[in-house]
């Protein structure tokens, strides 16, 4: 498995209140990304990084903001949360913005909103 | 626009029966494809991509340009080929991924 870590794995939260999960990788990959996953609607990006402090939105990028420090980090916050934010959230790097590369994803933050 | 479409949102077939999933996609330009799979419990993980035109693990799946299709296909399914199936389209040069709904494939005993 490629070195990629997300934490926490399991959160519950309120309403209104912050969260900020965390992905960690040890590839040295340039590129990073936020999906989260829904029934019915696959894997939608969020935000994604093309390197230290470049960042763009994604799909669903609303409610949502990143912040990228260093190579390996990548950090997914929800300003103030919402139930419609209760999702799974997936982190992936991916090396090279060359075609045919491999996108690989960390094992996922089940993120509960009540 | 860009989209990716799988149809049936569960595919259930007895062992040893062929399985298609079906994938289509809208794109302006030369799609990259790819198959991702999600095995109970298990991180997403490449299956396979088009450019490669490889086989792993039986399935195969080939580009129709014309029928803008991806479908994924294996001529006798296993039972630990249950998983979730995911067609995915590489979207401009920064790798982002656009996936489709998503298929949960079901091989009964």
């Amino acid at each position: 498995d490629a070195g990629i870590t997300q934490s926490p794995r399991h959160k519950v939260t309120e309403t209104g209140t912050p969260v900020t999960l965390r992905c960690h990788q040890t590839e040295n990959h340039r590129y990073m990304y936020w999906y989260r996953q829904d029934p019915g609607h696959g894997l939608r990006l969020i935000h994604y990084s093309y390197g230290v402090k470049d960042t763009d939105k994604g799909e669903v990028s609303d409610g949502y903001s990143v912040s990228r420090s260093k190579t390996e980090d990548f950090l997914l916050t929800l300003e103030s949360a919402t139930s419609s934010q209760t999702s799974v959230y997936f982190c992936a790097i991916s090396n090279s913005h060359l075609s045919n590369t491999e996108a690989f994803f960390g094992q996922g933050t089940r993120l509960t909103v009540v | 626009a860009q989209r990716v479409t799988q149809p049936e949102k569960l595919l259930s077939v007895f062992k040893g029966a062929p399985v298609e999933l079906k994938c289509n996609y809208s794109y302006s330009g030369s799609p990259e494809l790819f198959w991702y799979v999600q095995y109970s419990r298990q991180r997403l993980q490449l299956l396979l991509r088009h450019i490669s035109r490889e086989s792993i693990k039986g399935f195969t799946a080939d580009l129709n340009k014309g029928e803008t299709s991806f479908h994924l296909k294996k001529p006798f399914a296993q039972e630990e080929d249950s998983a979730m199936y995911y067609c995915a389209l590489r979207s401009g040069n920064t790798g982002k991924l656009i996936f489709g709904q998503g298929t949960t494939l079901q091989v009964k005993p």
